[in-house]
């Protein structure tokens, strides 16, 4: 069984602070990363994605990666109202077939 | 615009009957995939398709069918075995093409309930 763990929270933080949201997976041979952003109601939207060791940096996100330690993390800064949302971490093995989601993590960014 | 259109947006199901839910996408992606969500869950996978006129069960495959006869379309039949059919019904697609695992993207989805 390939876990994927994400602390359901919820996480609050105040306007224009720094969100850290993590992941972390049980499966050694993970290769590929994912962070989905989910409002209420609708349904998920690709925010990042990261296949290497270290940082990816892409507007206010950054996507961090440590294979070794098997954990993938989101890091929103200067966070809005509008960023609020489940946050969702999904990793692929091997071909890529599948997916494995984890349960998300709730943000709440108070004005 | 190249998306994945899901229809319908809300559905209604009756004991006893099979519905259908279409999934549509122009993205020329091979891959596609149907996902089960319930409130306050993660996304749990029901079938998934790489090719053409192949598909495999995913985890929570018992009372649901899909057909791919086009590259296009994976429609997924809600039978009357599953007991407990309502949620949040994703289809997501994506490409395999390239050495990396490209993302899934998703469709608005559909939230089907029981009369």
């Amino acid at each position: 069984q390939k876990e994927v763990e994400q602390n359901s929270g919820p996480l609050s933080v105040p306007e224009g602070a720094i969100a850290s949201l993590n992941c972390t997976y049980s499966d050694r041979g993970s290769q590929s990363f994912f962070w989905y952003r989910q409002y209420s109601g609708k349904s998920p939207e690709l925010i990042m994605f990261i296949y290497s060791n270290g940082d990816k940096e892409d507007g206010r996100f950054t996507a961090q990666l440590n294979k070794a330690s098997q954990y993938v993390s989101l890091l929103i800064r200067d966070s809005q109202p509008s960023d609020s949302a489940t946050y969702l971490c999904a990793v692929t093995v091997n071909t890529g077939n599948q997916f494995y989601f984890g349960t998300g993590t709730s943000l709440t960014v108070i004005p | 615009d190249g998306g994945i259109t899901q229809s319908p947006k809300y559905l209604f199901r009756k004991e006893g009957q099979n519905v259908t839910l279409s999934c549509e996408q122009n993205l020329n992606h091979d891959a596609m995939y149907w996902y089960r969500q319930d409130p306050g869950q993660g996304l749990r996978l029901i079938y998934y398709s790489q090719i053409v006129n192949d598909f495999q069960k995913g985890d929570i495959a018992e009372g649901y069918s899909v057909s791919r006869e086009k590259k296009e379309s994976f429609p997924l039949t809600v039978t009357s075995a599953q007991k407990n059919p309502t949620a949040f019904y994703l289809c997501a697609s994506r490409s395999t093409q390239g050495l990396r695992n490209q993302p899934q993207h998703f469709g608005d989805g559909t939230r089907l309930s029981i009369l």
